[in-house]
């Protein structure tokens, strides 16, 4: 089945705890992009790969670190969290970084930093 | 700039009613637009996209959209809602900018559909 999973699905951890999001996707998409999910805010993005080794900021990308080291995997990274790094995170893929491509999403990881 | 507004935070219609969701955008270029669901505590799906083809865009679950240039507009139909339509719904814009390649999400309309 073609998909996108994300690991953890929940997870609380302590303010300043080194922390790593997992990415996957099996359909050999070359695109992949991280987003947050806040109340009223809708997705904002964090950062994009558009393929290996090619990674990008997107609108919110303070506090984070991404890596493409593999096509398929795609690991978000909080160095220090901050309880403002609370929310729902998203992962995306795509075929390519045309405008016009569908973006097919994980399920999402409710973070919650204390 | 690109920009997407989604005039209407929340709408609630009863079932077997008309169902419109409401989005504006600004964009530069010529923009590629899209509406996703988001079903509770589930990831986002697309429900329709608008690629510069025809106008008006037919996607899942009798959803349609119809791309209006003048006014800036992609609002959201569907002419029955159904209870299983409860869900949050985003519209988004992607094109490339001067700032490079862009997607940009709506705040969000939550539906909720009365029995």
């Amino acid at each position: 089945e073609a998909q996108v999973t994300q690991n953890p699905r929940y997870l609380i951890t302590v303010t300043g705890k080194k922390l790593t999001v997992t990415c996957s996707q099996n359909m050999n998409h070359e695109y992949m992009s991280w987003y947050r999910q806040d109340p009223g805010l809708g997705l904002r993005q964090i950062y994009y790969s558009m393929n290996v080794e090619v990674t990008d900021k997107g609108d919110v990308p303070e506090g984070y670190k991404v890596s493409r080291k593999e096509k398929r995997n795609f690991p978000l990274i909080l160095e220090s969290p901050s309880p403002n790094q609370t929310s729902l995170y998203f992962c995306a893929s795509s075929v390519g970084l045309a405008g016009s491509e569908t973006q097919y999403f994980g399920p999402g990881t409710r973070l919650l930093v204390l | 700039a690109q920009s997407v507004t989604q005039l209407d935070s929340h709408v609630s219609v009863s079932e077997g009613t008309p169902v419109l969701l409401r989005c504006n955008y600004s964009s530069s270029y010529s923009p590629s637009l899209f509406w996703y669901v988001q079903h509770p505590n589930k990831g986002l799906q697309l429900l329709l996209k608008y690629t510069s083809a025809a106008t008006l865009v037919k996607g899942i679950n009798g959803f349609e959209a119809e791309f209006k240039k003048s006014e800036t507009s992609f609002h959201l139909t569907k002419p029955s809602a159904h209870m299983s339509d409860a869900a949050e719904y985003f519209c988004v814009v992607s094109d490339v900018g001067t700032g490079g390649f862009k997607t940009i999400f709506g705040a969000g309309t939550r539906l909720f559909v009365k029995a």
